[in-house]
Order: C-alpha cells, then structure tokens, then sequence
C-alpha cells in the first residue's frame, strides 16, 4: 500500500512568484485535504476536495486553490506569494466514509523570500 | 467544533505509560473526540478517535468521561519514538475538517 507522497519536499520563492504544490493520495482514498502549517503553530485547514470538486474551505483567500484529478491525485496553488506563505503544506488523504481519519504525507517546505 | 485545551508540554518516563489529558468542556453529542501525534519534521499521524465509549487500539486507549467533558489519551509503555506534540480535536460529524490547535509537546526521558 502506498502511502501519501508530496512533492516537491522543499523550495523557494519570492515574492509575487506562484507556486506548484503536487500531492498523490494513498491507494484507494478518494478525498484530498490540505492544511498549512506555520512554525510552532498547529496545521490550518486549507481546503478539501472529493470527486474533482472543492468540498469545503477554510479562512484563506482566493489566491489559494486547488485541484483533484480523477485518479485521486491533488494539486494546490499559490498566486502571489506573501513572506507569510512560508510554512509546512500537508496534504492528507481520507475515505469519504471516514472524514475524521487522515494519512498525511510528509509535506512540502516552502520559504517565501 | 468545541475548543480543546491541552497542556503545553509534558514529560514522561520510558517504560511507563503516559497520561495525556484534553479538556473539551463545550462539547456537543454529534462531536467525536481525535487523536493524533506528530513527530518532528513528519506529517500529523492519526491515532484514535471515540464519541462515547472507551477506544482501544495497537498505539494507544482512548478514555472518555461520562459527561464527555475531557479524555485521557493513554500511550501503555512510552517509547523515545513516541516523542511528538500531541493534538486532541473535536470534530462535528458530517463536518470535513480537524481544526488542529497548539498541542502538547509530550518528550519521553530515557
């Protein structure tokens, strides 16, 4: 069984750039999550996405968004990079029958300079 | 979802079993209490849940009060490996988020 990989583990961008973030859920999950993880702060809920549509998000703007590919795999995005972008993304996936149980990958590492 | 409150950081000895505490005061009858860890440098790993009843698992109990008013997460014999900042969340049923607080910082001591 495979687990949650995300990629790329670590990068840097500056200022105004866009970024990237790709996500392959685990074997035979069918909901995508993401969350933001400042340093020293617990995760924030991003948003989720279920069968390719948003499902759900949280207090970010519109500058944030995402996708979900029919086979399960997600991307999110990033306009405009702030300084305060620079955080820990995690993406996790879940069974729509057990929205409370996450797998989460190891994350993406992104310094905003 | 109801707040939780957790200690900000504990210690424990390896060997014995680690009593990790959780208030949630304002919890409702449709919210289940979660459980989860995460090592420095990974991702948050799932440990247990439980609404009402005690929950038992290969990593750790869950006990739950009567009124549901707090929960004791029970790791038996504490590892060095079980060093992490532990998160409990409440989370409504039907809702599609974990609303993860600061956590309690848990070091296991040889």
């Amino acid at each position: 069984e495979t687990g949650v990989t995300q990629s790329p583990t670590h990068l840097i961008k500056t200022r105004g750039q866009q970024v990237t973030l790709r996500c392959s859920s685990q074997s035979g999950h069918n909901t995508v999550s993401w969350y933001q993880q400042a340093l020293g702060q617990g995760p924030q809920f991003i948003f989720q996405y279920y069968r390719e549509e948003e499902n759900g998000r949280g207090n970010f703007p519109p500058r944030f968004s995402g996708l979900q590919f029919p086979n399960y795999s997600s991307e999110l995005n990033v306009n405009a990079l702030e300084l305060d972008d620079s955080a820990l993304y995690l993406c996790a996936s879940s069974l729509a029958s057990s929205p409370g149980e996450l797998f989460f990958g190891e994350g993406s590492r992104l310094t905003v300079l | 979802d109801a707040k939780t409150t957790q200690p900000t950081s504990m210690d424990c000895a390896e060997g014995r079993a680690a009593n990790l505490p959780c208030n949630h005061s304002t919890i409702s009858g449709n919210e289940y209490v979660y459980w989860y860890r995460q090592i420095h440098s990974q991702g948050p790993q799932y440990i247990i849940h439980g609404l009402k009843n005690n929950e038992t698992n290969e990593m750790a109990s869950l006990i739950i009060t009567e009124d549901r008013k707090s929960s004791t997460l029970i790791l038996p014999h504490a590892t060095l490996r079980d060093t992490a900042v532990y998160y409990c969340i409440v989370r409504v049923d039907g809702n599609n988020r974990l609303a993860f607080g600061k956590g309690n910082q848990v070091v296991v001591i040889p």
